[in-house]
């Protein structure tokens, strides 16, 4: 089962602007298939920051923004707040196998 | 108000067998897929498995594929994953998740997991 690489952590002041990366294959991200980022709070449940790769459900506020080239994916966090601080999962479909939806390892943010 | 109810935290021993319920609220149950996702204690969001609540098929990770069943019950607006053989591995937190399908302009769309149940802890312990 392939799966999608984030690195484990990254951290920033408050008002900063972070990126945390996702970096696929040639059978999801980089196949055409588009990406999904989840924010989890502790104790919480995934919630939807993007999807698509590009664009925001209604409520996710515009200090949020995805990108997405090639084989990788980006998500972008503007003006760091102190409840940013979270897991953030990437999330794509794989054709490899069967096919079936991956995910990232995950990346903790840290607002200093 | 649209929710996904979990059934409670749950112990086996291994080689037993585990089922856990998802009852859907606030919404047409067989109008969204739902999905099995779980998250062992420090790792990933792994993908189990997709049901379509309308006509009941389902499609399987293949690495759970022979001991996984997704199963539901309409009446009930519920969904069920049953897991055999389990193992310490197995021991994690299972979610189901509401496939949510966002359009676009023209014919494009993108799925997305929208809503969550509040997770099930399953523990796997001799």
């Amino acid at each position: 089962q392939s799966v999608l690489t984030q690195p484990p952590s990254v951290s920033g002041a408050p008002g900063q602007r972070v990126t945390i990366s996702c970096t696929g294959t040639s059978s999801n991200i980089g196949g055409g298939y588009d990406v999904v980022w989840y924010q989890q709070l502790p104790g919480t449940a995934p919630k939807v920051l993007i999807y698509g790769s590009f664009y925001r459900p209604s409520g996710v506020p515009d200090r949020f923004s995805g990108s997405k080239s090639g084989t990788s994916a980006s998500l972008a966090i503007t003006g760091l707040q102190a409840d940013d601080e979270a897991d953030y999962y990437c999330q794509s479909y794989d054709n490899g196998l069967s096919g079936c939806w991956v995910f990232g390892g995950g990346t903790k943010l840290t607002v200093l | 108000q649209v929710q996904l109810v979990q059934s409670g935290a749950d112990v086996k021993k291994p080689g037993a067998s585990v089922k856990i319920s998802c009852k859907a609220a606030g919404y047409t149950f067989t109008t969204y897929a739902l999905h099995w996702v779980r998250q062992a204690p420090g790792q990933r969001l792994e993908w189990m498995g997709w049901l379509n609540t309308g006509d009941g098929r389902t499609k399987y990770s293949q690495k759970f594929q022979g001991r996984v069943a997704i199963t539901r019950d309409t009446s009930a607006t519920t969904a069920y994953i049953e897991l055999t053989s389990l193992t310490s591995e197995d021991t994690a937190l299972y979610y189901c998740a509401r496939e949510v399908r966002y359009y676009g302009s023209g014919n494009f769309y993108w799925d997305a997991f929208d809503v969550w149940g509040q997770g099930t802890m399953v523990t796997v312990s001799s």
